[in-house]
């Protein structure tokens, strides 16, 4: 089936470091979604990307989706103690709508 | 946060009982799904619905049964539980087909004893 790896599993840096995050698909993706979680909570959506190499930005967050729609990064810059969570990409497959994959997430504590 | 509520929020029952955890939307929104979280793991999908009555099953469906018998409502049923089963749950609903932007509940610890 399917498989969406996520690495690294825990990323501890210290607060103004900045950080990624990458998701690999063992299939070519219709799209692919970014949810972060806050200790304790529940999974938000961040963005979505569609296209073969989007790149979108929110703030200090850059999100890209690979030329061949297998890969995508979360790259924070400067992080700050607010952006502790996990993140999670998600991706769904053109032949399967409905039943996006998630990968295992990333967890990023920073040290202020 | 969009309009969705999981009951109970907590749970601890024993293995073999029956469980069931319900999903309440006031999004009408057409799709639900129903995920576990287990610590070192994404989420896994165990069913979805794609409408009334319309369900279908994820990667990790075995000892699971849902209903949608209203738009609103999705419940998941644990026919007799076990210790595997011990997880977050977490209730999601999407408007679209390609499950873009899923809106999650709060999820519901659940403990097998």
């Amino acid at each position: 089936g399917q498989q969406v790896m996520q690495i690294p599993q825990y990323q501890h840096v210290q607060e103004g470091e900045d950080f990624t995050t990458y998701c690999n698909s063992s299939t070519t993706l219709s799209n692919i979604q970014w949810y972060k979680q806050r200790p304790g909570g529940h999974p938000v959506f961040l963005i979505q990307l569609v296209k073969s190499g989007e790149v979108k930005k929110q703030k200090r967050l850059t999100f890209q989706f690979g030329e061949a729609k297998k890969n995508s990064s979360l790259h924070i810059t400067a992080t700050q103690t607010t952006d502790v969570g996990t993140y999670f990409c998600a991706g769904d497959r053109s032949t399967n709508a409905g039943k996006s994959t998630f990968g295992d997430g990333t967890t990023l504590t920073v040290k202020p | 946060d969009a309009g969705i509520t999981q009951s109970p929020r907590h749970k601890v029952t024993e293995t073999g009982t029956p469980v069931t955890l319900r999903c309440h939307q006031t999004e009408n929104h057409r799709y639900m799904y129903w995920y576990r979280q287990d610590p070192g793991h994404g989420l896994r999908l165990i069913h979805y619905s794609y409408g009334v009555k319309d369900t279908d099953k994820g990667e990790v469906s075995d000892g699971y049964s849902v209903s949608r018998s209203k738009t609103e409502d999705f419940l998941l049923t644990l026919e007799s539980a076990t210790s595997s089963q011990t997880s977050v749950y977490f209730c999601a609903i999407s408007s679209g087909a390609t499950n873009e932007k899923l809106f999650f509940g709060s999820g519901t610890q659940l403990s097998v004893l």
